[in-house]
């Protein structure tokens, strides 16, 4: 099983702060990653496939960076609507995983 | 439009069963793999089961290997997901979400989820 982890659990901040969360594997998993966002009540949305990529119709703000076995999300010029839950997923290898989430409040 | 719609969750008893169901709209339904992943109440998500197109392949969580099944009727464009011997870790909602194509990948559209509780 590919363990992954992900930090911080919470992150507290302010709207137009730039903010970074990380997902770390215990072994590598190339760029085989995805990050989500999930608002209360809602289903996840897909941000970025392949570590960096980012979806169609996600602001330019979100991008994602690392490969291998350190991953990062990054939010640059945090919106209202960014405060969410965030999760990192690997695909390399089933069974897929997911990291424990970050959640980012209002500072 | 791209769309997932799940049902059938409920109240079930431990020890007992039942059969999710999620209808897809919107896309070639046999050409894409599905997966079921769900959430417990104020927990993380936690993939649950995966397959194929064409529903020759499928891959498990250990947590419900033996319990759950999945399967797929192409004809009918509906995903299940079979759960026996349901235990009160169950207990969450169920998302089916599909990948961008027919290899095993991330996933990039997601129902709404459909709630189970397990309790006597």
């Amino acid at each position: 099983v590919f363990w992954m982890t992900q930090s911080p659990s919470l992150l507290s901040a302010s709207t137009g702060d730039r903010v970074t969360i990380s997902c770390r594997m215990s072994q590598g998993i190339s760029s085989s990653l995805a990050w989500y966002q999930q608002k209360p009540g809602k289903a996840p949305e897909l941000l970025i496939f392949a570590a960096s990529t980012l979806q169609s119709g996600v602001p330019s703000r979100f991008s994602g960076s690392g490969s291998g076995t350190d991953f990062t999300l990054t939010i640059s010029g945090l919106q209202s609507e960014d405060f969410a839950t965030y999760y990192c997923q690997q695909y390399y290898s089933f069974p897929w995983t997911f990291g424990q989430g970050t959640k980012v409040q209002i500072k | 439009e791209v769309q997932l719609v799940e049902s059938g969750g409920g109240l079930a008893q431990p020890g007992g069963s039942l059969r999710l169901s999620c209808a897809a709209s919107g896309f070639t339904f046999s050409s894409y793999a599905m997966n079921w992943v769900r959430q417990a109440p104020g927990k993380g998500l936690e993939w649950v089961s995966a397959i194929s197109g064409s529903g020759g392949s499928t891959y498990y969580a250990d947590s419900v290997k033996g319990r759950f099944t999945i399967s797929r009727d192409n004809s009918k464009n509906t995903l299940y997901l079979q759960m026996n011997t349901l235990r009160a870790e169950d207990t969450a909602v169920y998302y089916c979400a599909k990948n961008p194509g027919v290899l095993w990948s991330y996933m990039d559209v997601w129902g709404k989820g459909t709630t189970v509780t397990v309790s006597s």
